[in-house]
């Protein structure tokens, strides 16, 4: 069964705690995408990576990291520098024909 | 003036009537249209996917791109209410750039 695997569905942060949110896909895409949704808000790109061992900061990548060690695996790491981060997190994968597939998304809610 | 503007909603239409959902943006540049659906707590969907101007129709949906007015639609035809959904436009430059997101409509199907 392809497809792009988020979890936890839902995740709480204690104050100064980090937390890591994972995303897996079994697509083959090189490709892969960390946004954040807030309500009324439109995504916006956390991170990227469009190869194994290599990604680059989006527009807001202030308190966040991430890590590409293989093909299939995109975990993102919401740090206690960030000050806010109640949201709903989306992983993507990208074709070769361009085109951007999401996961189920992940709810990041602090205690 | 953002780059994407969306109408946030919430539209309310009774079944089985025919919705339009549009967005504006700015750069001239862009040449890659997309349309995505999102439930609730759920990842975007894509719908729909255009390059350049002009319509593209894929059962009971149409996408319409008019580059001159800078102006993208969708129409939804014989609503249903399992359409009840956000819907999102996004477009980027070049298939391999950045895609940029309006923050999308909030869709009601009334029975």
């Amino acid at each position: 069964d392809g497809g792009i695997t988020q979890s936890p569905k839902y995740l709480f942060r204690k104050e100064g705690q980090n937390v890591t949110l994972s995303c897996e896909q079994n697509l083959n895409h090189d490709a892969m995408y960390w946004y954040r949704q807030d309500p009324g808000q439109g995504l916006r790109l956390i991170y990227y990576s469009q190869i194994v061992n290599d990604f680059q900061k989006g527009d807001i990548a202030e308190g966040y990291s991430v890590s590409r060690e293989k093909k299939e695996s995109f975990p993102l790491t919401v740090t206690s520098a960030q000050k806010n981060p109640t949201a709903f997190y989306l992983c993507a994968t990208r074709t070769g024909n361009e085109k951007l597939f999401f996961g189920s998304g992940t709810q990041l809610s602090v205690l | 003036q953002k780059e994407v503007e969306q109408d946030p909603g919430p539209l309310s239409v009774p079944e089985g009537a025919i919705v339009s959902l549009n967005c504006t943006y700015s750069n001239s540049a862009f040449q890659y249209f997309m349309w995505y659906r999102q439930y609730s707590r759920k990842g975007p969907e894509l719908l729909m996917y255009t390059y350049s101007s002009g319509n593209k129709e894929d059962g009971r949906f149409t996408a319409q791109v008019d580059k001159s007015s800078k102006y993208i639609s969708l129409f939804i035809r014989d609503s249903q209410p399992s359409d009840s959904a956000t819907y999102l436009c996004a477009m980027s430059v070049r298939r391999d750039d950045k895609i940029i997101f309006g923050k999308g409509t909030r869709l009601h199907i009334l029975p």
